[in-house]
């Protein structure tokens, strides 16, 4: 069956930098994209970007654009997201999901709390 | 960017009641639109894929529908596990995605 476990909550400090992993399984990793969403507290949905493994391809949303890193390494089946210039807006639960043509998420991560304080 | 604007924003609705929320975009997307539940302390689940489609292992209570601006989701009989928060996704552009603001649902 498709697993996908992500790492621990983080706390940071502004301006520091916080890389998320996502661990995956029951699938075969190349054939999907791995799309990445974060939730601030409280708040609604909001979509940061993705990479596909069988292309390299990523993209990601503006307010990150600079910002955000995107790998995968498909030896382990694992995806990255690396965060720099952390700001307190960046605290969220962060999400990712494996994609159907990075459109469509249909399993998800159990969420990383990313917390950016001084 | 796509707006994809849900309502209510909230409601209340007893068990057995059937319950709709609609979604519009801010211009024509097609068909391309997800909806996903999120409960409380959850990561969201997929319900429902290209409008109309439920997905696999998705109780048949559960459906959507629509095409171009105006979409639709429907519960056709309230049960109490089906509390939570639900969200429509556009992915007609795909840079950015675009959520709706979510629609919390009680039971009443």
């Amino acid at each position: 069956q498709v697993q996908v476990v992500q790492s621990g909550v983080e706390v940071k400090k502004p301006g520091a930098s916080v890389k998320v992993s996502c661990k995956t399984s029951g699938y075969t990793f190349t054939n999907y994209c791995i799309t990445w969403v974060r939730q601030a507290p409280g708040q609604g949905l909001e979509w940061v970007g993705y990479i596909c493994p069988y292309s390299g391809k990523t993209n990601n949303a503006q307010n990150v654009q600079g910002r955000v890193t995107m790998t995968t390494d498909p030896s382990t089946t694992t995806a990255y997201m690396e965060l720099r210039s952390l700001r307190s807006d960046d605290t969220a639960v962060y999400y990712c999901a494996r994609s159907l043509g990075a459109t469509t998420f249909d399993y998800w991560g159990q969420g990383t709390l990313v917390t950016v304080s001084s | 960017d796509i707006q994809m604007t849900q309502s209510p924003s909230s409601l209340s609705a007893s068990v057995g009641d059937k319950v709709t929320i609609t979604c519009q975009a801010s211009q024509g997307i097609s068909n391309y639109l997800n909806w996903y539940q999120q409960k409380p302390s959850q990561a969201p689940k997929l319900l429902i894929y290209d409008a109309s489609n439920l997905e696999t292992g998705v109780p048949s209570r559960f459906s959507g529908s629509g095409y171009g601006r105006h979409f639709t989701f429907t519960i056709s009989s309230l049960q109490p596990e089906d509390i939570a928060t639900y969200y429509c996704q556009q992915y007609e552009n795909r840079t950015p995605i675009t959520f709706g603001q979510g629609t919390r649902l009680d039971i009443k």
